[in-house]
């Protein structure tokens, strides 16, 4: 069935370096994948997401790449800073239809230590 | 901006009791998404729902019956609970005509089952 795997599953970063955090998915009909961040006891949130059609997209500090060969999408944090510490989630879907359920990786908990 | 509303935010019920989660989407979403999340885990889909049908359906158990109303809240009925559906309860909205619908997440719903 579909399923998305996410490494690592935690990661301790110094302030100002860069995290990394990568996925691949199983289904090769996806063609939309957002990322998440959760804090503690509070729900997801977007904070960047790419199409199929793209192979890369950059917000300010945060960048997303994708190789639809491979299957495989990452997120890139630079400068990260002590905020940036929570649970990051990426996450697949197939548009379609009337719905396009989250198939979601089993998290990274980032640390960013001052 | 407003966001996905939830209620009630925390809730402590017996075994075999029943609950009754809410969820109000953002303004002019039209779709609605429940998921499940345990400890530690991440977030399962549940179901969906589209201008007040059903369009998709996920590990929900046959406890467990949702709906939409035309004022686009859904509600998640949970009967005959169980220790195990212990857990945070998430809705998201997303609006149909926006392409790959993206999809934002309510504070949760914390379920705890004594």
């Amino acid at each position: 069935g579909e399923n998305v795997e996410q490494h690592p599953s935690t990661l301790s970063v110094q302030e100002g370096d860069s995290a990394v955090i990568k996925c691949t998915y199983s289904d090769s009909a996806s063609n939309y994948f957002p990322w998440y961040k959760q804090e503690l006891g509070k729900g997801p949130q977007l904070i960047i997401d790419i199409r199929s059609n793209v192979g890369e997209k950059k917000d300010q500090r945060i960048a997303v790449t994708l190789n639809k060969t491979a299957k495989h999408f990452s997120l890139h944090i630079t400068e990260t800073q002590p905020e940036d510490s929570a649970v990051y989630f990426c996450a697949a879907s197939k548009y379609g239809g009337a719905t396009n359920k989250l198939i979601f990786g089993t998290g990274t908990l980032l640390a960013v230590q001052p | 901006a407003a966001g996905v509303i939830q209620s009630p935010r925390h809730l402590i019920k017996e075994k075999r009791e029943t609950a009754t989660l809410k969820c109000y989407p953002i303004p002019r979403h039209d779709t609605v998404y429940w998921y499940q999340q345990g400890p530690g885990q991440d977030p399962q889909f549940l179901i969906s729902f589209y201008e007040k049908m059903q369009s998709d359906k996920g590990s929900i158990p046959d406890r467990f019956s949702a709906q939409q109303f035309s004022d686009y809240h859904s509600e998640l009925n949970m009967s005959s609970l169980e220790l195990g559906d212990s857990a945070l309860y998430f809705c998201a909205s997303s609006r149909w005509d926006r392409e790959y619908n993206e999809q934002f997440f309510g504070p949760g719903t914390r379920l705890t089952v004594l």
